[in-house]
């Protein structure tokens, strides 16, 4: 079974504060997502990563960043986060190849900034 | 702009019936396109996908319709039941991209 994991399911931050948000998997997938899931917007991409230190912007990279130093570890960074970056935020890793393979999803982390 | 328009936004169905959600794309170069489940308090899994070489693919109780001239792509829950209640999402990519661009979501309630 893969499994991926986040590294906390809520999360409480302030404005302007540094936010890292840390996702592992352990089926020695390449390619790793990050995603924001907002109501009635669906799950947009943030950011993506096919390799280790490699990294694509998605459609709304603004106001983040993203580190991969390890294959299985693919972290989200708010530099200043914002009250506007809100939202739950889903982590996926997908295996290599077609863009045909399942995308295989985190629970989620619901980041709330004040 | 959003390049996979899904509707209805939300639907409530009572056990037994044949929930629909529909999904309409833009890019004709659009090649797979999956439909993902998600339980509350969980991420999106894979339920169904389909190419559209096939016009129709069943797996269980759930069937994609797809209409290549028309653009459009739709999700049929056969015999639902209350365990099926999930935000079900369509989604669209390209082989030549890793992108997948998602629906909005259709949140569904099957009531017993």
């Amino acid at each position: 079974d893969v499994k991926v994991t986040q590294s906390s399911r809520y999360l409480v931050k302030r404005t302007g504060e540094k936010v890292f948000l840390e996702c592992v998997q352990d089926m020695d997938h390449e390619n790793m997502f990050w995603y924001r899931q907002d109501p009635g917007l669906g799950l947009r991409l943030i950011y993506f990563s096919y390799d280790v230190k490699m990294k694509e912007k998605g459609d709304i990279p603004e106001g983040y960043s993203v580190s991969r130093e390890k294959k299985e570890r693919f972290s989200l960074i708010l530099e200043s986060a914002s009250t506007n970056q809100t939202s739950m935020y889903l982590c996926a890793s997908q295996p290599a190849g077609l863009s045909y393979n399942e995308q295989f999803f985190g629970p989620g982390t619901r980041l709330t900034v004040l | 702009q959003q390049q996979v328009k899904q509707s209805p936004q939300s639907l409530i169905v009572q056990k037994g019936g044949i929930p629909i959600i529909n999904c309409a794309y833009e890019n004709t170069a659009f090649d797979y396109f999956p439909w993902y489940q998600q339980f509350p308090g969980k991420g999106p899994a894979l339920l169904i996908a389909i190419r559209p070489d096939v016009s129709e693919k069943k797996e269980g109780r759930f069937t994609i319709s797809f209409n290549k001239s028309a653009k459009q792509f739709s999700l049929h829950i056969m015999d639902s039941q209350p365990g099926d209640s999930a935000t079900y999402f369509c989604a669209a990519s390209k082989d030549s991209s890793y992108k997948l661009i998602f629906g909005s979501g259709t949140r569904l309630l099957v009531r017993p």
